[in-house]
């Protein structure tokens, strides 16, 4: 079943803005990771946050996690328009399905020039 | 890192055929897992694939509908069997979990068989 799931599901700014995605699950976790999705091909790792961290960044992304709401957040700032595609969460499913992940329903971003 | 590709990159099928998707990866790895992504969904996990071993499938997925080959630690093939237009989606296969020079968590994805049955 789906864990993560995030919202919006659709969003939609100008270049040079801000976009928050934010993304919640169910069971505990070891870390969490977001993954960027162009044009219905393959995902892109972006960042991962460990259970013991609350912040992380990477360039332009900053991710937050808080393990009392089980939530996370993903912050892209002063976005362009290469910036548009979807943004998925994901956690790990299992230890038996080998770190396979389960990913939340995604935000589809688009960022107009 | 791995660098994974896929074949076919797409395909449009007639229904009641069976459509085999192949997945290479350029290191050696222990896990490959194949994926599903329906129009406008997110992904969910098929099965996980050892080489040497049959492959773990989760609920809702059966072998006799997606059977899988792991004939060595580069290669994977997934068939997607007696197709119906319900069986349209992006399949993607990715690799992981601490083998092949990749981290535990962080996993490596192809870009995807886009199929469309009718």
């Amino acid at each position: 079943s789906q864990q993560g799931e995030e919202d919006p599901q659709a969003l939609s700014i100008q270049e040079g803005e801000n976009a928050t995605m934010n993304c919640s699950y169910k069971t505990s976790i070891n870390n969490l990771q977001w993954y960027r999705q162009n044009s219905g091909r393959g995902l892109v790792h972006l960042i991962l946050i460990r259970s013991n961290e609350r912040e992380k960044h990477s360039g332009r992304l900053r991710v937050t996690l808080d393990t009392s709401k089980k939530s996370s957040s993903l912050l892209i700032t002063a976005s362009r328009a290469a910036d548009t595609a979807s943004y998925f969460c994901a956690t790990v499913l299992n230890s038996n399905s080998g770190y396979a992940l389960n990913f939340g329903k995604g935000t589809s971003l688009l960022v107009t020039p | 890192s791995a660098v994974i590709s896929q074949k076919p990159s797409r395909d449009i099928c007639q229904r009641g055929t069976s459509l085999t998707i192949q997945c290479q990866v350029d290191s050696q790895v222990t896990m490959m897992f194949w994926y599903r992504q329906q129009p406008g969904q997110s992904l969910t996990l098929i099965a996980t694939a050892n080489q040497g071993s049959e492959a773990t499938y989760e609920s809702g997925f059966v072998i006799d509908k997606f059977p899988i080959s792991r004939p060595n630690l580069t290669f994977s093939t997934l068939t997607v069997s007696n197709m119906s237009p319900e069986d349209s989606s992006i399949y993607l296969c990715s690799v992981g979990g601490g083998a092949g020079g990749t981290t535990r968590n962080e996993q490596f994805f192809g870009p995807g068989t886009r199929l469309t049955v009718l």
